[in-house]
């Protein structure tokens, strides 16, 4: 079964970091582009990071540019997204999602709650 | 940014009725336009990609159409489980995501 299962998520302060992670499962996953999403609780969906199948290419939304830092480890069928600086804007369920070939995000984790709170 | 406004932002509507849900790009993105549906407390679910082409899986009744900067979703006639949240996505730069129709039963 295809399948991507995050986890790392929590209660963490303003200013602290949180360390997500995104394992893959059923899928050549070293084949495939992947991004992070974000929904705010009540909101609707923000992208918040690209990265290429080989990890050469990344892109990240400005809300998020110079805190947030999007890895994989291909060895290990895992993406990983580092979140620093945390701010109670950054409250929200992240999901992992996969990149399909037409560029549209075919496959998603549940997702894992971040929250952000003092 | 391109920015995806989504219309109606609520659809009241009773099963077995056509639904056509609305999304509209500030400039053109082709047609690289995705729509997705989402329920309460589960990920979001890919419905259809390259505005027209129907995502693995995903039923008949579920259609899209449109280029440039004017999209529809429709379904031709709601089932129980289609009551959801749905989302556009336009991937012609960097994603963004439109705010999101909410279908509810009349």
């Amino acid at each position: 079964e295809v399948q991507l299962v995050e986890s790392g998520g929590g209660l963490v302060q303003p200013g602290g970091s949180l360390r997500l992670s995104c394992a893959a499962s059923g899928f050549t996953f070293s084949s495939y582009e992947m991004n992070w999403v974000r929904q705010a609780p009540g909101k609707g969906l923000e992208w918040v990071s690209y990265i290429s199948s080989s990890g050469s290419t990344i892109y990240y939304a400005d809300s998020v540019k110079g805190r947030f830092t999007i890895s994989r480890d291909n060895a290990k069928n895992s993406l990983y997204l580092q979140m620093n600086s945390l701010r109670a804007e950054d409250t929200a369920v992240y999901y992992c999602a996969r990149q399909a070939a037409y560029d549209a995000f075919d496959i998603w984790g549940q997702g894992t709650m971040v929250t952000v709170s003092s | 940014e391109i920015v995806l406004t989504q219309s109606p932002a609520t659809l009241s509507l009773s099963p077995g009725e056509r639904a056509t849900l609305s999304c509209r790009a500030s400039q053109s993105v082709s047609s690289y336009l995705a729509w997705y549906q989402q329920k309460p407390g589960q990920a979001p679910r890919l419905l259809i990609y390259d505005a027209s082409n129907r995502a693995t899986g995903i039923p008949a009744r579920f259609s899209g159409s449109g280029s440039g900067t004017d999209f529809t979703l429709t379904i031709s006639s709601l089932e129980p489980e289609d009551f959801a949240v749905y989302y556009c996505q336009q991937r012609s730069n960097w994603p963004t995501f439109g705010q999101g129709t909410k279908l509810e039963i009349k």
